[in-house]
């Protein structure tokens, strides 16, 4: 099956830092998802971004699906936006979602 | 949209014993997908229905698991017979496939099972 990895595995800022979080996928896909997930579990969309470039705010995602890999940037990182943040991709002809082990990211004040 | 919900959101148990989670996917989404998470790993996936019709099922999900969707709406998953190693959070995602596309998925808020 596909190959999800994620980098870097923790990540520790001040607030108010730049951060960029990476994506590396083995195979194909038609869907590539970012997610954050929050300090009671629940998964939250970021970006729903098989290709192309989107932004939303202080967070953009940036997908070059012919080189396998997705970037997410958070710009001016603020305390709320700790937590883990995953990718999930779905391979070529497949609907179902394969995820990476995420990044830890650690926001201080 | 009143996003994906699931119940309960905890559930404690004793070895052996059976149990059952339940999700209600945003109305008019035709798929619903099951996938696990243990500590510190990401979401695996377990099985997904489109309408009522299971259409996958991973490896991961051994005998002692089973899903339904009888009417196309919610579903429910149960284990039997429960272990230790079936602690983990229960997620449950749904989207709404459109002719040659894949949708984005939604997650709900997750069922922590806890088998003691």
């Amino acid at each position: 099956g596909i190959q999800v990895e994620q980098s870097p595995p923790d990540l520790i800022l001040q607030e108010g830092a730049n951060s960029t979080l990476r994506c590396n996928f083995s195979d194909s896909v038609n869907n590539l998802q970012w997610f954050h997930q929050n300090p009671w579990g629940q998964l939250i969309n970021l970006f729903y971004i098989p290709s192309g470039t989107k932004q939303n705010g202080r967070l953009s995602a940036t997908t070059v699906a012919t080189e396998r890999y997705s970037l997410l940037y958070i710009s001016s990182s603020q305390t709320t936006d700790s937590g883990v943040y995953f990718c999930a991709v779905a391979e070529s002809g497949y609907s179902t979602l394969t995820f990476g082990k995420g990044t830890m990211l650690l926001v201080s004040p | 949209d009143t996003g994906v919900s699931q119940n309960p959101r905890h559930k404690i148990t004793k070895r052996g014993q059976n149990v059952t989670f339940r999700c209600d996917p945003i109305s008019e989404h035709n798929r619903l997908y099951w996938y696990r998470q243990t500590l510190g790993q990401g979401p695996e996936f377990l099985t997904y229905f489109q309408n009522e019709a299971q259409l996958e099922k991973s490896r991961l999900l051994s005998d002692r698991f089973s899903a339904e969707r009888p009417k196309g709406s919610f579903s429910t998953l149960e284990i039997q017979r429960t272990e230790q190693g079936d602690s983990a959070m229960y997620l449950c995602a749904s989207s709404r496939r459109t002719s040659g596309s894949y949708n984005e998925q939604f997650f709900g808020p997750g069922t922590r099972l806890t088998v003691l």
